[in-house]
């Protein structure tokens, strides 16, 4: 079946420090939403990106959509402690269910 | 309602024991979703509804658990005879329809309930 492979799992990064998640699907998607669930939260929707080599920015976030449709990254910039959560992309294959990635988990160093 | 509401937010119950779980989802989201999360994990897909319908039950994890819609709002997860491994937060969502159109495909979640089988 369709999958999307999310990596890496953790992320561990002093604050001020750039963190990147990468997103690879089996199949080309229709689209790729990404989520942020904050410790002991739920997931929160952050952007859907719709279009081959989709760039959007949410202030120090850079989303982007690959040419293929097939690949998705989340990019921060200078991270800071509002940033810590577990980051999801799902993305919508050709039934129009969502396949999720796995997450990652993106942890400031003491 | 303003937001998707679950209930109980905690349910600690004993193993063999039913449970039923409640989602309200946004007012007029004619899609929902239930997902189960174990602790430190991703997200896995159980059940959506268009309406009262139930088109792919294909994540539900053995016959023990089913869902239903009512009046294509409310909707009910119950779990039989639960099992430790049934322990989780359960997640429900809505979205204002199912399917690919831009914007209305977006998922709004619920806190989640939180399951302990002792």
């Amino acid at each position: 079946g369709q999958q999307v492979m999310q990596i890496p799992q953790y992320q561990h990064v002093q604050e001020g420090e750039d963190f990147t998640t990468y997103c690879n699907s089996s199949t080309t998607l229709s689209n790729i939403q990404w989520y942020k669930q904050r410790p002991g939260g739920h997931p929160v929707f952050l952007i859907q990106l719709v279009k081959s080599g989709e760039v959007k920015k949410q202030k120090r976030l850079t989303f982007q959509f690959g040419e293929a449709k097939k690949n998705s990254s989340l990019h921060i910039t200078a991270t800071q402690t509002t940033d810590v959560g577990t980051y999801f992309c799902a993305g919508r294959g050709s039934n129009y269910q969502l396949i999720w990635g796995a997450g990652t988990k993106l942890i400031i160093k003491p | 309602g303003a937001g998707v509401s679950q209930s109980p937010s905690n349910k600690v119950t004993e193993k063999g024991k039913d449970v039923e779980l409640r989602c309200d989802p946004i007012s007029g989201h004619t899609a929902l979703y239930w997902y189960r999360q174990s602790l430190g994990q991703g997200l896995e897909f159980l059940i959506y509804f268009q309406g009262n319908s139930a088109p792919d039950k294909s994540g539900l994890p053995s016959d023990r658990f089913s869902a239903e819609r009512t009046g294509g709002s409310v909707s009910t997860l119950t779990i039989q005879r639960t099992q430790q491994e049934d322990s989780a937060v359960y997640l429900c969502a809505s979205s204002l329809v199912f399917g690919r159109a831009w914007g209305a495909n977006v998922l709004t979640f619920g806190a989640g309930s939180r399951l302990t089988v002792l």
